[in-house]
């Protein structure tokens, strides 16, 4: 069972409309990331948030936002989506972002179609 | 800049064979770790085992095992014993001391395990 949990599965959403992301992990871990994967490729990194607050953002496009109410908590907010924007959202958590040997724990995943 | 060299696309293996998923990276950083992936086609990323630039032993983990050579560097993921739920996409990542924060991936190789 994966200690990361990303709701919801699956997602279809229209081109107007705002939907969330959510991600939890119960680890004490003080890292949360998400990624975008694509079919056939590796997953590539949006975000990444150190202890609560934002430290990394890969120039991801604004319709994206990130948001992290507390230490087990990160959503992605959603809104006026493309249809190239459908793809896997991955939810992660790291014990730290500073450590080479941490590991990154992923969730399951949700699939977003964007219609 | 860092890189990780997947150049097997595909991968084929008989049930209860061993197989060897070739993984080669570029850093310039002394610090680094290495890690594999198992991603089946739910869409979870499932961390398997992890190898320090420092450690001296190559890493084993149950049915896993890495063959680290590091003047090479090289880091192949030997699966013994395969069994049918080993198919799925494999990835190679790399975080080293400079990008901590990333957890860089190869392009993957999909394994399918055959009876």
């Amino acid at each position: 069972d994966t200690e990361v949990t990303q709701t919801p599965k699956h997602l279809v959403m229209g081109m107007t409309n705002k939907k969330s992301l959510k991600c939890e992990q119960h680890m004490g871990h003080r890292a949360m990331y998400w990624y975008k994967q694509k079919a056939k490729k590796p997953p590539e990194l949006m975000f990444v948030y150190s202890y609560e607050k934002l430290s990394i953002n890969e120039s991801v496009p604004s319709r994206f936002s990130p948001e992290c109410p507390n230490s087990s908590l990160l959503n992605l907010h959603l809104h006026a989506l493309q249809p190239e924007d459908s793809a896997l959202y991955l939810c992660a958590s790291s014990q730290d972002r500073s450590l080479v040997n941490s590991p990154l724990h992923f969730g399951n995943g949700t699939r977003l179609t964007v219609t | 800049a860092q890189k990780i060299t997947q150049t097997q696309p595909g991968m084929f293996v008989q049930e209860k064979e061993a197989v060897t998923l070739d993984c080669t990276y570029d850093t310039s950083d002394p610090s680094y770790g290495l890690f594999w992936y198992k991603q089946p086609s739910s869409g979870e990323m499932i961390f398997l085992i992890y190898q320090g630039s420092y450690d001296q032993q190559n890493a084993t983990e149950g049915r896993y095992s890495l063959n680290f050579q590091k003047a090479r560097k090289s880091a192949n993921l030997v699966i013994s014993a395969s069994q049918l739920g080993d198919s799925a996409m494999y990835f190679c990542a790399m975080r080293d001391i400079y990008n901590t924060d990333k957890l860089i991936f190869g392009t993957g190789t999909r394994l399918q395990v055959f009876p």
